[in-house]
């Protein structure tokens, strides 16, 4: 984990509240994912970035915005948060330089009742 | 859907035996890693195999893979209570950039 930090690591919050996750890196690694964890459905990527002001989606993007106005962090915004998006949520890094490995956060749990 | 596909989806074995999990995939890849993630962490990254190799190690680590059929093994030689996760193989088939992970293994080593 380290060189990677996500904020919060738990939250609780009501459907229908707007969220924002942060994750902060220091390793100055080019590109940065948001993944979420279900049982049943192993990892899959939410959103990425490969650089400042530059996202894509991935597999399970509806629901969900990322902004990166900085190199080091990554936000993930549920609009409007549903019951389905109780997951947990993990950042991960990884650069060119490094085989596109990726480094992993130590995960937000949110849970939306 | 997942690309990766493990197997056994639990395994269960004495310290001191060997594990070995298996991953498939479907389409072509230019590499294949595999992540271990304990209980309540995020994953760490294990180890990386490049299409044109066929086996790797890394300590008490053994990664083959197969392009033929697709697939590829991940065993732990010698196993311990501390290799108790679970194990995940990814594939980069959209970009090396985008990894797709399968669903995992989740490994107990009985003491």
């Amino acid at each position: 984990d380290a060189g990677i930090t996500q904020s919060p690591r738990h939250k609780v919050t009501e459907t229908g509240t707007p969220v924002t996750l942060r994750c902060h890196q220091t390793e100055n690694h080019r590109y940065m994912y948001w993944y979420r964890q279900d049982p049943g459905h192993g990892l899959r990527l939410i959103h990425y970035s490969y650089g400042v002001k530059d996202t894509d989606k991935g597999e399970v993007s509806d629901g969900y915005s990322v902004s990166r106005s900085k190199t080091e962090d990554f936000l993930l915004t549920l609009e409007s948060a549903t019951s389905s998006q109780t997951s947990v949520y993990f950042c991960a890094i990884s650069d060119p330089g490094s085989s596109y490995e990726q480094y992993f956060g130590p995960g937000t749990r949110l849970t939306v009742t | 859907s997942q690309q990766g596909e493990e197997d056994p989806q639990a395994l269960s074995i004495q310290e001191g035996e060997n594990a070995t999990m298996n991953c498939s995939y479907k389409t072509s890849i230019n590499n294949l890693q595999w992540y271990r993630q304990n209980s309540g962490r995020g994953l760490v990254h294990l180890i990386l195999i490049r299409s044109n190799e066929r086996e790797k190690h890394s300590g008490r680590l053994r990664v083959t893979l197969d392009t033929s059929k697709k697939s590829s093994s991940l065993l732990i030689t010698a196993s311990r209570a501390a290799d108790t996760a679970s194990y995940f193989c990814a594939t980069d088939y959209q970009g090396a950039q985008k990894l797709v992970f399968g669903q995992g293994t989740r490994l107990t080593i009985n003491p």
